[in-house]
C-alpha cells in the first residue's frame, strides 16, 4: 500500500530552526510536496522536489532522497506566524498526490 | 502563482437541502480539479477527480449519487451535496491542475458547510 509518515506535532521556539521528517512508500513518484496550512484555511503550496538534493527558497529549505524514500521540509528562524500545519504530499505513478497527516508545528515565545 | 476561488467560503443549511459549492481557476485553464474535504484536526481526504468534460473519477467510500461533480469547462468545477445531512459537516477544498504544469495543485480557499 501507500503510505506517507510524519510526526503529529513539534514544537519550537521563535527564531530557531526546526526541521520536520517526511517518509513514504508509494506505487511510482512523481516528485514531493510541502504545503502549509493554518486552522481553519487551505493549504498553501511551499514547495517541489522531484530531484534529489536541498531546494531553498527563503526561511525554507525541503530536501529529498529518492533512494531513501525521505524528505524533510526545514525552518529557520522561526517566527510565530509560522505556527500552523505542514503537509508532506507524494505524486504517484499517476500523478495523484498521497497526503501525509500533517505535521502540527506550535511556536513558542 | 495561479490563483482558485470557492464559493460561498461558508454555508449553513438544514437538513435535507442541497448545497452548491463553486470552484474556479482565475488565470489557468484547470485540465482537472480535485475535491477534498477534511474534518476537524485531520488530514485532507480526496473524495474525486473530475477532468473537463468527462465524469469524475470518486474515491472509494465516496457516493457518486451524493456529491455531484460537474466540470463543464476548464475554469469551473462545482460540487453539490444532495440532501445534506449533519454528517455531511465538514471543510470542503478544491484544487485545481494546469497552471504550474503537471505537477502542482493550486488550492482553493475552502468551503465550510455546517448542516443543522
Amino acid at each position: 500500500g501507500q503510505n506517507i509518515d510524519q510526526p503529529t506535532e513539534m514544537t519550537a521556539t521563535e527564531g530557531a530552526i526546526v526541521q520536520i521528517n517526511c517518509t513514504y512508500q508509494t506505487s511510482g513518484f512523481n516528485g514531493l510536496f510541502w504545503y502549509q496550512q493554518h486552522a481553519g484555511e487551505a493549504p498553501t503550496f511551499l514547495s517541489y522536489n522531484v530531484l534529489d538534493g536541498l531546494e531553498e527558497k527563503g526561511r525554507f529549505s525541503s530536501f529529498l532522497s529518492r533512494s531513501k524514500g525521505y524528505s524533510y521540509l526545514l525552518l529557520k528562524e522561526l517566527q510565530m506566524k509560522d505556527s500552523a500545519s505542514y503537509l508532506c504530499a507524494v505524486m504517484d505513478s499517476n500523478y495523484q498526490l498521497i497526503w501525509g497527516a500533517g505535521t502540527k508545528l506550535i511556536i513558542k515565545p | 502563482g495561479a490563483v482558485v476561488s470557492q464559493h460561498p467560503s461558508w454555508v449553513i443549511c438544514k437538513s435535507g437541502t442541497s448545497v452548491k459549492i463553486e470552484c474556479r481557476s482565475l488565470d489557468f485553464q484547470a485540465t482537472t480539479m480535485f475535491w477534498y474535504r477534511q474534518f476537524p484536526k485531520q488530514s485532507l481526504m480526496l473524495m474525486a477527480t473530475s477532468n473537463e468534460g468527462s465524469k469524475a473519477t470518486y474515491e472509494q467510500g465516496v457516493e457518486k449519487d451524493k456529491f455531484l461533480i460537474n466540470h463543464a469547462s476548464l475554469t469551473l468545477s462545482t460540487l453539490t451535496v444532495t440532501s445534506a445531512h449533519p454528517e455531511d459537516s465538514s471543510f470542503y477544498i478544491c484544487s485545481a491542475r494546469g497552471g504550474g504544469g503537471k505537477e502542482t495543485q493550486y488550492f482553493g480557499p475552502g468551503t465550510r458547510l455546517l448542516v443543522l
